[in-house]
């Protein structure tokens, strides 16, 4: 029973295209994130979500675009991508918000650009 | 700014002793607190989270809490070899749907 899946697991691709990264839980959370973590291990938040509203944009570059379909899933388009956006994206979810919900993650997406 | 501070390590430490794992935090609205286990090429692993001054176990971990000195620790006894991985120390703030706070984690190695 995967809780929090996210497709693919690996991405290859070129600098200048366009890509998208999905995640879904079946946990029934209404609060769902993206994480970045670089090649130094440091895990950062990007966005998160509750019921498909966006509450936190960490100063990420407009090239990235969340979009929540429904409360069980989170998609992240990156555009025009650059060489720095090379990491693991994490997708997690909560119960919800406060500070009792631990987030839970899923297995990760690897991006490398070429 | 938030910030987490761990020492990245590595901290060997030998089967069966106890591993102390540290952290320490600059954002003294931080309401509760997160130890995640993370082996390589692998997701964070929820471990346990604290919200009180305090220790609070759990099986061979404890975690303790002291918000007036902005530290927070984890305790692994009688450590085993697969308990080596890298374990994060993250903190959340509130006000919303908010993020976690990480520190860059602390790599133990428990030698056999």
């Amino acid at each position: 029973d995967t809780a929090v899946s996210q497709t693919p697991k690996y991405l290859v691709t070129q600098m200048g295209n366009d890509k998208s990264i999905k995640c879904e839980q079946n946990l029934g959370h209404d609060t769902m994130y993206w994480y970045k973590q670089d090649s130094k291990k440091f895990l950062k938040i990007m966005f998160s979500y509750n019921n498909k509203e966006l509450i936190i944009n960490e100063t990420v570059p407009n090239r990235f675009s969340p979009k929540s379909p429904d409360k069980a899933h989170l998609n992240l388009h990156i555009n025009s991508l650059e060489l720095g956006d090379s990491a693991v994206y994490f997708c997690a979810s909560s119960l919800g918000t406060g500070w009792t919900q631990p987030q839970h993650f899923g297995d990760g997406t690897r991006l490398s650009i070429l | 700014q938030k910030e987490v501070e761990q020492n990245s390590g590595p901290l060997s430490v030998p089967e069966g002793a106890i591993a102390s794992l540290n952290c320490t935090y600059s954002d003294r609205g931080s309401q509760s607190f997160f130890w995640y286990r993370q082996y390589s090429g692998k997701s964070p692993e929820l471990i346990m989270f604290i919200y009180s001054n305090g220790d609070k176990e759990d099986g061979r971990f404890t975690a303790q809490l002291n918000k007036a000195s902005q530290y927070v620790s984890l305790l692994i006894r009688d450590s085993q070899p697969s308990d080596s991985a890298t374990y994060l120390c993250a903190s959340y703030s509130g006000g919303g749907a908010d993020g976690l706070t990480f520190g860059k984690g602390t790599h133990l190695i428990i030698q056999p």
